[in-house]
């Protein structure tokens, strides 16, 4: 049974440029939830997507965006890229929310290294 | 902005001691989760209490809840250097699908 899988592993771009990281989902799991961490901080929360919508966004720009697919797989698309955006990109897979229970299963991360 | 709070920010303790990390937070849960990261890498659930539930267990790891307090603690009994890890509090609150994590201990065990 995999588990939550991302790529790339690690990604440098300059700045203004655009990328795109994906993830995959736990098997069973069709809520995916997006964080970012920085060095030395605790992950913070982008945006949570189920049934292919932003169900919730943290306090990030309009430069953050994202996308679901049918198969629960999701992406995260960063536009003019930042020096700031320089961090460890951390995907989390859930059951869809059920009462008070919100286990979240996380990947390995993206290393993103903005120049 | 984060929420939790663990205390102390790093640890250093010798193998086979116990290692205690201790998490705040502000405003009222569903459940609070405690989280493992190795080297900035992908984070490892540890164990889950719910908002009615005071202390757990899961092998080496005891967790308790005070939610009149707003803390929790984690406690690692007889640690080994392959503890050695940044550990996270994470807290899942009414209304909102996100998790807030604090900022982490950071646990050296000195073999």
């Amino acid at each position: 049974d995999a588990g939550v899988t991302q790529s790339p592993t690690h990604l440098i771009k300059t700045r203004g440029q655009q990328v795109t990281l994906r993830c995959s989902p736990k098997s069973g799991h069709d809520t995916v939830s997006w964080y970012q961490q920085a060095l030395g901080q605790g992950p913070q929360f982008i945006f949570q997507y189920y049934e292919e919508e932003e169900r919730q966004r943290g306090n990030f720009p309009d430069r953050f965006s994202g996308h679901q697919f049918p198969n629960y797989s999701s992406e995260l698309n960063v536009n003019a890229l930042l020096l700031g955006d320089s961090a460890l990109y951390l995907c989390a897979s859930s059951p869809a929310p059920r009462g008070s229970y919100n286990e979240q299963f996380f990947g390995p991360g993206t290393r993103l290294t903005v120049l | 902005s984060q929420q939790g709070e663990e205390d102390p920010q790093a640890l250093s303790i010798q193998e086979g001691e116990n290692a205690t990390m201790n998490c705040s937070y502000k405003t009222s849960i569903n459940n609070l989760q405690w989280y493992r990261q190795n080297s900035g890498r992908g984070l490892v659930h540890l164990i889950l209490i719910r908002s009615n539930e005071r202390e757990k267990h899961s092998g080496r790891l005891r967790v308790t809840l005070d939610t009149s307090k707003k803390s929790s603690s984690l406690l690692i009994t007889a640690s080994r250097a392959a503890d050695t890890a940044s550990y996270f509090c994470a807290t899942d609150h009414p209304g909102r699908r996100a998790l807030t994590f604090g900022s982490g201990t950071r646990l050296q065990v000195q073999p």
